[in-house]
């Protein structure tokens, strides 16, 4: 599976859009970009995934590059409760594991 | 819908003692992953069992092992508890059977080794 490279840490006012980047440049055609979140002393949760195409969700919008290259995950009116550390993965097609790095640690500030 | 449960919640065992934890899926999933998280580090993949069997595993010694059960549930043990085994454990549930592979993860059990 492609290595994922995102900065460690940002901060995002409550109420504005938090925009997570995520660099993946030696992904393959069959990987998919995973994005989870774990909120502390929880189990990561679920957010979104794509293949080449933008997609949205009740819970945010994942951009994907022309060259796939790197992806930006968005969350369009930042909560407190949105304060978490946000994976981003890349697992190719019927993987059965996911490969998690450090993440991103998201601080919503009121 | 219950989701991913996992039990115990904490757990304090030890130096070579062994543990057992369980783990629930979510209804409708037949696939449970393991992972462990040390604190400060993402989840690292442990094993994954499909069908009562393990179908892949991770960089993990044979002191961890597993068992999937007819109902889909699941355990983890741990034999001979070293220090460096302190950490969070993580079950996630999946729904391979129909490609849907996004896994759904438990509140995780806390283990620590004294």
């Amino acid at each position: 599976d492609a290595k994922t490279t995102q900065p460690p840490s940002m901060d995002c006012a409550e109420g504005r859009a938090a925009n997570l980047p995520c660099n993946h440049s030696t992904i393959s055609g069959n990987e998919y970009v995973y994005w989870y979140r774990q909120i502390h002393s929880q189990g990561p949760q679920y957010i979104i995934h794509g293949l080449k195409n933008n997609e949205t969700n009740e819970m945010a919008s994942l951009i994907i590059t022309e060259d796939r290259k790197s992806s930006t995950l968005i969350l369009p009116h930042a909560t407190l409760r949105d304060t978490a550390v946000y994976y981003c993965i890349v697992r190719r097609t019927g993987a059965n594991n996911l490969f998690f790095g450090t993440g991103t640690r998201l601080t919503v500030i009121p | 819908d219950a989701g991913v449960t996992q039990s115990p919640t904490h757990l304090i065992k030890t130096r070579g003692q062994q543990v057992t934890l369980r783990c629930s899926p979510k209804s409708g999933h037949d696939t449970v992953s393991w992972y462990q998280q040390a604190l400060g580090q993402g989840p690292q993949f442990i094993f994954q069992y499909y069908e009562e069997e393990e179908r892949q595993r991770g960089n993990f010694p044979d002191r961890f092992s597993g068992h999937q059960f007819p109902n889909y549930s699941s355990e983890l043990n741990v034999n001979a508890l070293l220090l460096g085994d302190s950490a969070l454990y993580l079950c996630a549930s999946s729904q391979d059977r129909t490609g849907t592979y996004e896994q759904y993860f438990g509140p995780g059990t806390r283990l620590t080794v004294t």
